[in-house]
């Protein structure tokens, strides 16, 4: 099992739109989780930090599923902006090291 | 005065020559990292260096070398490399321990083509 899974998509949604993204982490020990966006040829930008209580900002939510080993990330009023690669970072257990998903692509169209 | 600054943006080199890709950090960080990115794959981790010290090697080839001479700079010397080497090399920097303020900053990466 790798050690941080996404769904590569492409998710397609249309402007307005919720989405959501789900990552699962293999090691129970993690501590430490984020939200990076990539876009197109450029270098991953940290989006938010993923807290136990789940925490919010703006129109994104970040939420954190121990027991499941899962983070979320979700977008609420899509804009044609938000498209890009969205990269579930894991902090290994005990570690500083951050071990990154694939990513999960999103197209937002008018 | 950007976080992660690291030259060149673009390179291209033959499969004969040597290259360094120069990696500074201006966040006070302890931790440096090389990525490699090829097209349409994630991520992956080359070399992990704390406090100039390498703690990770992930099975990367000699052709690769790594040097940390202090926590600030990283460099990333390049030697006889194979076509299937052109990629985005990315270098983050981030801080040696656990908890909040662990994110890791990147670079805008070297785009790297070998002919």
């Amino acid at each position: 099992r790798k050690e941080v899974e996404q769904d590569p998509g492409p998710f397609n949604v249309p402007e307005g739109a919720t989405v959501a993204f789900n990552c699962t982490y293999s090691n129970s020990a993690s501590q430490s989780f984020f939200w990076y966006r990539q876009d197109c040829r450029k270098e991953p930008k940290l989006l938010m930090s993923v807290y136990s209580s789940g925490n919010e900002d703006g129109r994104f939510t970040a939420q954190l599923n121990r027991a499941s080993q899962y983070i979320s990330l979700l977008i609420r009023d899509s804009k044609l902006s938000d498209s890009a690669t969205y990269l579930c970072v894991v902090l290994r257990g005990g570690s500083y090291i951050p071990t990154f998903g694939r990513g999960t692509s999103l197209i937002v169209h008018p | 005065e950007t976080g992660v600054t690291q030259t060149p943006r673009h390179l291209v080199m033959g499969m004969t020559n040597k290259k360094s890709l120069k990696c500074e950090q201006h966040l006070g960080h302890n931790a440096m990292y090389w990525y490699k990115q090829s097209a349409k794959k994630p991520l992956e981790l080359m070399f992990v260096y704390s406090l100039e010290e390498r703690v990770e090697n992930n099975s990367v080839p000699s052709r690769f070398s790594p040097e940390c001479p202090n926590s600030s700079h990283l460099f990333l010397h390049l030697h006889t490399l194979q076509p299937e080497d052109s990629a985005l090399y990315l270098c983050a920097s981030s801080q040696d321990r656990g908890g909040r303020n662990t994110e890791a900053f990147f670079g805008q990466g070297t785009r790297l083509t070998v002919v």
